[in-house]
C-alpha cells in the first residue's frame, strides 16, 4: 500500500483481556518496528523485524507481549492479560535496508478499562 | 542506551516568526538522524533524514543541521504557519540498527496567527 497501515485505529478491552494489534508495513519494507507512546510521554522501542532475522525484542517490556511478523508483510503485537498500564498508542514503523529512514503508521490507540 | 533531549520543551510564538528546534543526544556513533512531527492523535511524519556523513539538510521551510561530534542537531523552521502548530521529535539510531530510534520528549509548537 501507499503507507505503513494499523489496525484497529481504536481498541478498547477490559482488564486481564488478551489484544491483538496489527500491522501492515510499505510493500517492500524489509524491517518493521513496533513502538509504544504512553500518554504525555516520548515513544518507546518494543520489538524489531528484520528480514529472516531473530528479531530484536530488547524493547518487550514483559512476558505478556509478543509481536510476530510472517516473512516480509503483516505484523501483529499480542498482548496478553492486559493492564491498565498497557494503555497507550501503539505505533509500528517500516524501513528499507540501511539508512534510509523509517515510515510510521496512524497508531492504534489501547484502552484497558 | 541512546538519551535523547530537546529543548525547549514547549514554544509558542506569532505567525511568521523564525524557529529554532534543538536536539542533543548521547551517543554520537550514528547512521543517521530523523526529524519526525507528531499531531495530535496522528502517527509520526517524516520531515528530513540526514545522513552520518552530512551537516545539513533542507526541505522547503526546513533545514535541520548536524554536529555528529558533538552530539547535536538543530532543526530551523523559516517563516512559521499556524500548521506548522505540532510536536517535534528528534530520533537518533543508536548502533547499527539504522532506524531503531530513540526518541526524547519533542518540543511542543504552537504557530499563533
Amino acid at each position: 500500500g501507499a503507507g505503513v497501515s494499523q489496525s484497529p485505529s481504536n481498541k478498547v478491552t477490559e482488564k486481564g483481556k488478551d489484544v491483538e494489534l496489527r500491522c501492515d508495513p510499505i510493500s517492500g519494507h524489509t524491517a518493521l518496528y513496533w513502538y509504544r507512546q504512553r500518554l504525555g510521554q516520548g515513544l518507546e522501542f518494543l520489538i524489531y523485524f528484520q528480514g529472516n532475522s531473530a528479531p530484536d525484542k530488547s524493547g518487550l517490556p514483559s512476558d505478556r507481549f509478543s509481536a510476530e511478523r510472517t516473512g516480509e508483510s503483516v505484523s501483529t503485537l499480542t498482548i496478553q492479560r492486559t493492564q491498565q498500564e498497557d494503555s497507550a498508542v501503539y505505533l509500528c514503523a517500516s524501513s528499507l535496508v540501511g539508512a534510509r529512514g523509517a515510515f510510521f503508521g496512524q497508531g492504534t490507540r489501547l484502552t484497558v478499562v | 542506551k541512546q538519551e535523547v533531549t530537546q529543548i525547549p520543551a514547549a514554544l509558542s510564538v506569532p505567525e511568521g516568526e523564525n524557529l529554532v528546534l534543538n536536539c542533543s543526544f548521547t551517543d554520537s556513533a550514528i547512521y543517521n538522524l530523523q526529524w519526525f512531527r507528531q499531531d495530535p492523535g496522528k502517527g509520526l511524519t517524516s520531515l528530513l533524514l540526514i545522513q552520518s556523513s552530512q551537516r545539513e539538510q533542507t526541505s522547503g521551510r526546513l533545514n535541520a543541521s548536524l554536529d555528529k561530534s558533538s552530539g547535536r542537531s538543530t532543526l530551523y523552521i523559516a517563516a512559521s504557519q499556524p500548521g506548522d502548530s505540532a510536536t517535534y521529535l528528534c530520533a537518533p539510531p543508536k548502533g547499527c540498527n539504522f532506524n531503531k530510534f530513540y526518541f526524547g520528549s519533542g518540543t511542543k509548537l504552537n504557530v499563533k496567527p
